[in-house]
């Protein structure tokens, strides 16, 4: 089956330590992107990627840090100085091409809690 | 910028009833794509309908479709025979058709719509 796999589902962060959220796709699509979602808030763009070894900052990438080796896998670090990082974190891709209509397809989230 | 509004934070319908959803959006552009995702209670997002603004005729999808008005930039969304597996969060997003390194989608901050049984 063809789609977006994030682990983990729940991950818990202490004072001052980076974590990693993973995510993984096997729908051979060219661009990622990773979204913060808090209640109330919709979604906020944190970074996102057209293609490998190349990314863009988003709205919220402050605290944030991406790297894009392969096409697979895109994941995300937040960082000790995200000073809030609770929250609900969704990864996305999409094809990448002119005159596409290109919808994105999501994985099923990890939510970031503070210990 | 382009930005996306909805503006009932909240709707709800009786199973079986029809339920309409707002969306505008502000753009300068002629060449663009607008969707509406759902998010239930298992937080998935799931694409739901999609819409190229260079097609005048409305999309639909099964009991779902919508309402594009291309000059009034409103794009709402339409649930016919609400079910209970309709309740979620519904999110209208726009995307831009112009080339270059920028296809992100701009979301509206989401309707929580509730099927009351």
């Amino acid at each position: 089956d063809g789609g977006i796999t994030q682990s983990p589902k729940y991950l818990f962060r202490k004072e001052g330590q980076n974590v990693t959220l993973s995510c993984e796709q096997n729908l051979n699509h060219d661009a990622m992107y990773w979204y913060r979602q808090d209640p109330g808030q919709g979604l906020r763009l944190i970074y996102y990627s057209q293609i490998v070894n190349d990314f863009q900052k988003g709205d919220i990438a402050e605290g944030y840090s991406v790297s894009r080796e392969k096409k697979e896998s895109f994941p995300l670090t937040v960082t000790s100085a995200q000073k809030n990082p609770t929250a609900f974190y969704l990864c996305a891709s999409s094809i990448n091409r002119e005159g596409f209509n290109q919808p994105q397809h999501f994985g099923d989230g990890t939510r970031l809690s503070i210990l | 910028a382009q930005t996306v509004t909805q503006s009932q934070p909240e709707m709800s319908v009786q199973e079986a009833e029809t339920v309409t959803l707002s969306c505008t959006y502000d753009t300068s552009e002629n060449n663009y794509y607008l969707f509406w995702y759902k998010q239930p209670p298992s937080r998935q997002m799931i694409l739901v309908i999609r819409q190229e603004a260079y097609k005048q005729q409305n999309a639909t999808e099964n009991r779902f479709s919508v309402n594009f008005q291309k000059a009034a930039k409103s794009f709402s969304l339409k649930i016919s025979d609400s079910q209970l597996g309709d309740t979620a969060m519904y999110f209208c997003a726009f995307m831009t058709g112009n080339a270059g390194n920028n296809r992100k989608l701009i979301w509206g901050l989401g309707t929580s719509l509730a099927v009351n049984p």
